[in-house]
């Protein structure tokens, strides 16, 4: 079946960059995705990359797709205490969404 | 508030008791998910509802756990004859199918459940 690793824990100081990597098996997505979950509260997405695209930026974060390796990782610039969360990397197997598998999550300590 | 939606946010039991969980997704979704999440674990897929048809379920689910979506509506997962091993949280999840989309899962902020 589908297998998605990541490391389960980063700490980082504020202002600088995080960096969080994932590991999956499945390559047929269109899509991956990383879902954000904080304290007490239910995920949310918070991005995602089309199969096709190496890279995608918005605002702060940058998403990394090779897909010869099979490597997804996600860079958060200027890493606020905000940020401090699991950060689930997430893919739907057999591109129809039906089943979604995600990482075990990497929990992000930013301290001030 | 139209996000998902879960009832009770957290349930404490007995062995042996039954418990239900309820999830009320975003009213426009047809697709409808339960996954469960253990501490230190990502959530862990349980089944899905196409509209009231259950079209998947994971071998995770005993014969103890069903869930139904009699309208396509809500739904409710039930678990009988609880285990220690059943407590975690139970996160219900809905999405749209039709159109153009990413697939994103809006997720309710889940259900716990400590069985003692």
């Amino acid at each position: 079946g589908e297998d998605v690793e990541q490391s389960l824990f980063l700490s980082v100081r504020e202002g600088d960059s995080s960096v969080i990597n994932c590991t999956y098996t499945d390559s047929s997505s269109t899509y991956l995705y990383w879902y954000k979950q904080e304290p007490g509260a239910g995920l949310q997405l918070l991005t995602y990359i089309f199969s096709n695209m190496d890279m995608k930026q918005d605002q702060r974060l940058t998403v990394l797709l090779n897909k010869k390796d099979k490597h997804l990782s996600l860079r958060i610039a200027d890493t606020q205490t905000g940020d401090s969360a699991i950060y689930f990397c997430a893919d739907p197997t057999s591109g129809g969404y039906q089943k979604v598998t995600f990482g075990t999550g990497t929990k992000l300590q930013v301290i001030p | 508030d139209t996000g998902v939606s879960q009832d009770p946010r957290h349930k404490i039991t007995k062995r042996g008791q039954n418990v239900t969980f309820r999830c009320d997704p975003i009213s426009e979704h047809n697709r409808l998910y339960w996954y469960r999440q253990t501490l230190g674990q990502g959530p862990e897929f349980l089944t899905y509802f196409q509209n009231e048809a259950q079209l998947e379920k994971s071998r995770l689910l005993s014969d103890r756990f069903s869930a139904e979506r009699p309208k396509g509506s809500f739904s409710t997962l039930e678990i009988q004859r609880t285990e220690q091993g059943d407590s975690a949280m139970y996160l219900c999840a809905s999405s749209l199918s039709t159109g153009v989309n990413t697939g994103e899962l809006f997720f309710g902020e889940g259900s716990r459940l400590t069985v003692l």
